[in-house]
């Protein structure tokens, strides 16, 4: 398997202008996460899906945040309008989770700068 | 909020010492999982351990946790250069229903050739 696949792993975009990230999950697997990464923050939750089906969102931190997963292999992060300070590193990861299995598998990343 | 703090926040170390990073949390868990990052990489799972156990090796790796105190030790015994990185603990709610985890602010180690 070729793990998870993130994309684009570079963006360089106006403030203003929509982004959309996208992720590939490793085949098989039940969950899906999105985090967001800053030397401020450190590394933040925004949003999971089991199932395809949104459990948590409490991380996203505003309207202009949207995410989806309209099937098993596949999910995107919308930031529409972008900030300058929503500049970060933004990381999807899967797992195959269940009483035994927590594991999660991180992409690459994306690296997000507005300006 | 339950996020794990580690401590140090940086360590370096010379080549073949052994390395220990700490976790606290501030809530109950289910279990606790160190992760490892590379510079410009994703994050990389370590080990996990269970709230009923106390202890768990990996290779080079040790891992205790207390849930009485609500902490974590990771040692890495004699370290190599390829090492050096940042190291996070992620813990879950305590509820056996959620697979959300929330990742400390992790341990920047350094380890010299």
């Amino acid at each position: 398997d070729a793990g998870v696949i993130q994309s684009p792993r570079h963006e360089v975009t106006e403030m203003g202008q929509e982004v959309t990230l996208r992720c590939k999950p490793i085949s098989g697997h039940n969950s899906l996460f999105w985090y967001r990464q800053t030397m401020m923050r450190g590394l933040e939750l925004l949003i999971y899906f089991n199932n395809n089906v949104p459990i948590d969102d409490s991380g996203m931190p505003e309207d202009r945040f949207s995410a989806k997963m309209p099937n098993a292999s596949f999910s995107t992060l919308k930031i529409q309008p972008s900030e300058p300070r929503d500049s970060a590193v933004y990381f999807c990861a899967s797992s195959l989770t269940g009483l035994l299995y927590n594991e999660q598998f991180f992409g690459p990343g994306t690296r997000l700068t507005v300006l | 909020s339950q996020q794990g703090e580690e401590d140090p926040q940086a360590l370096s170390i010379q080549e073949g010492e052994n390395a220990t990073m700490n976790c606290s949390y501030k809530t109950s868990i289910n279990n606790l999982q160190w992760y490892r990052q590379n510079s410009g990489r994703g994050l990389v799972h370590l080990i996990l351990i269970r709230s009923n156990e106390r202890e768990k090796h990996s290779g080079r790796l040790r891992v205790t946790l207390d849930t009485s105190k609500k902490s974590s030790s990771l040692l890495i015994t004699a370290s190599r250069a390829a090492d050096t990185a940042s190291y996070f603990c992620a813990t879950d709610g305590g509820d056996s229903g959620t697979y959300k985890y929330i990742f400390g602010t992790g341990t920047r180690l350094k380890v010299l050739a």
